[in-house]
């Protein structure tokens, strides 16, 4: 399964919205129902941190300006207000055949 | 706290071997499948292994088919991936992903 994520890069205020999209080449429902599209977040220097699972569904310790949604096979990361830490890397993920990454999109502040 | 600690990479000469391990803690290890992922320097993330909670089911990226082997060891809740034949292009960082939780990453370099 191919992940396409848009944009690659993502020049965004501070406190204003951003929205990250992935696509994957096939339908992301699963034989058992659940649809596993993860979000991960990689800040520079450090390892993924998995952010939103299973469409929507927020790590403990996450904030709330974070939220996944989307169905099938489109689906977006939006942060209400973001944040100095919220610089880095966004992989969109699929678990549902095998494991595959969206290409990463860069968030960097204006 | 569930946590996942990788060891075991370094440096090594093209065609030789590495064999990491990642230490679990915090979950019950025999009940999820767990995954070798890993990121070649300034580039994105490739799943390159993963293995059934009770080790009856492996599967493995096209590129390491036949030279990498993962296994796990429920007793110590450790998780390992036996890398042979190493070629330049495995040179990256390696991370341990199970229970939606991340490894630190341990890097392996291939290298003459």
């Amino acid at each position: 399964i191919v992940m396409t994520q848009t944009p690659l890069s993502s020049p965004v205020t501070l406190g204003q919205p951003a929205s990250i999209s992935c696509r994957s080449s096939q339908s992301l429902v699963h034989t058992d129902g659940n649809t596993y599209l993860s979000w991960l977040q990689q800040r520079p220097g450090q390892p993924p941190r998995l952010l939103i699972y299973e469409i929507s569904n927020r790590l403990s310790g996450v904030p709330d300006r974070f939220s996944g949604s989307g169905a099938g096979t489109d689906f977006t990361l939006k942060i209400s207000r973001v944040e100095a830490e919220d610089v880095g890397v966004y992989y969109c993920m699929q678990g549902t055949q095998f494991i595959t990454f969206g290409q990463g999109t860069r968030l960097e502040i204006k | 706290e569930v946590q996942l600690v990788e060891s075991g990479g370094g440096l090594v000469q093209p065609g030789g071997s590495l064999r990491l391990s990642c230490a679990a803690s915090g979950f019950t290890f025999p009940n999820y499948w767990m995954h070798w992922v890993r990121q070649a320097p300034g580039k994105g993330l490739e799943w390159v292994a993963n293995i059934k909670h009770d080790g009856s089911d492996k599967y493995y990226v096209d590129s390491v088919k036949g030279r990498f082997t993962i296994s796990t060891d429920n007793a110590k809740n450790s998780l390992y991936l036996q890398m042979n034949s190493l070629r330049a292009e495995d040179t990256a960082v390696y991370y341990c992903l199970g229970a939606r939780t991340w490894g630190q990453g341990t890097l392996v370099t291939v290298s003459s």
